[in-house]
């Protein structure tokens, strides 16, 4: 019953140093979704994707890129890292949208030195 | 903007009191809330969803309900347990912004024994 994966959990990076947060989902959802957490904040919406193709900006997207070439699969790329990209990283999923229960992923934790 | 507000940021009880989660939102257009459950070093799983026709939602021991009109949704937790520590965020979607979730910071509760 695996759920949202993603991978790593930890990973430290140097300035100007590029990687991809994996993520994948088993349940055949079409609606995935990236967050990120900075400490005693809310989570914020990086990218979007509605299905396989198909991607749009969050709240947060400046320095990151997705893609969607699956259902399963919705990666984030981090380009260039900063440490204002320090941060833990969600992925979640949900069949549809508003209505729906999303799932999360239990997270990424990025540091950039 | 729409914002998302909890108060308290944190919350100390003894075991077996019932407690009152507060949740307020600047936007009343909403579509739905959500109240999730957050553990350390974890991801957040979905508690509660409530749609914006909806009053209240009932769960076991959890009891959310809406009020639209005044922009404030409350999680009632009765006889608290030590596993009910935890951070609880909710969230709000607003009638087209499809997948786009508005966070809280969260209310980190303890239960002590």
């Amino acid at each position: 019953n695996a759920g949202v994966t993603q991978t790593p959990k930890f990973r430290i990076l140097k300035i100007g140093q590029s990687m991809t947060l994996q993520c994948t989902q088993d349940m055949n959802h079409n609606y995935m979704y990236w967050y990120r957490q900075d400490p005693g904040m809310g989570l914020k919406l990086i990218y979007y994707s509605v299905g396989a193709g198909i991607t749009d900006k969050g709240e947060v997207p400046n320095g990151y890129n997705v893609s969607r070439s699956t259902t399963e699969d919705f990666p984030l790329r981090l380009e260039l890292a900063a440490p204002s990209q320090t941060s833990v990283y969600f992925c979640a999923s949900s069949y549809r949208t508003e209505g729906n229960t999303i799932y999360f992923g239990e997270g990424s934790w990025l540091t950039v030195v | 903007k729409q914002e998302v507000t909890q108060i308290p940021a944190a919350l100390s009880v003894p075991e077996g009191e019932n407690l009152v989660l507060n949740c307020s939102f600047t936007d009343s257009a909403i579509y739905n809330l959500q109240w999730f459950r957050q553990d350390p070093g974890k991801g957040l799983t979905s508690l509660l969803l409530i749609q914006s026709s909806q009053r209240e939602q009932t769960s076991g021991r959890l009891n959310a309900s809406l009020d639209k009109s005044s922009g404030r949704s409350t999680l009632y937790i009765a006889a608290s347990q030590p596993g009910d520590s935890a951070t609880y965020l909710c969230a709000v979607s607003y009638t087209g912004t499809a997948s786009k979730l508005t966070f809280g910071t969260g209310t980190r509760l303890q239960v002590t024994l």
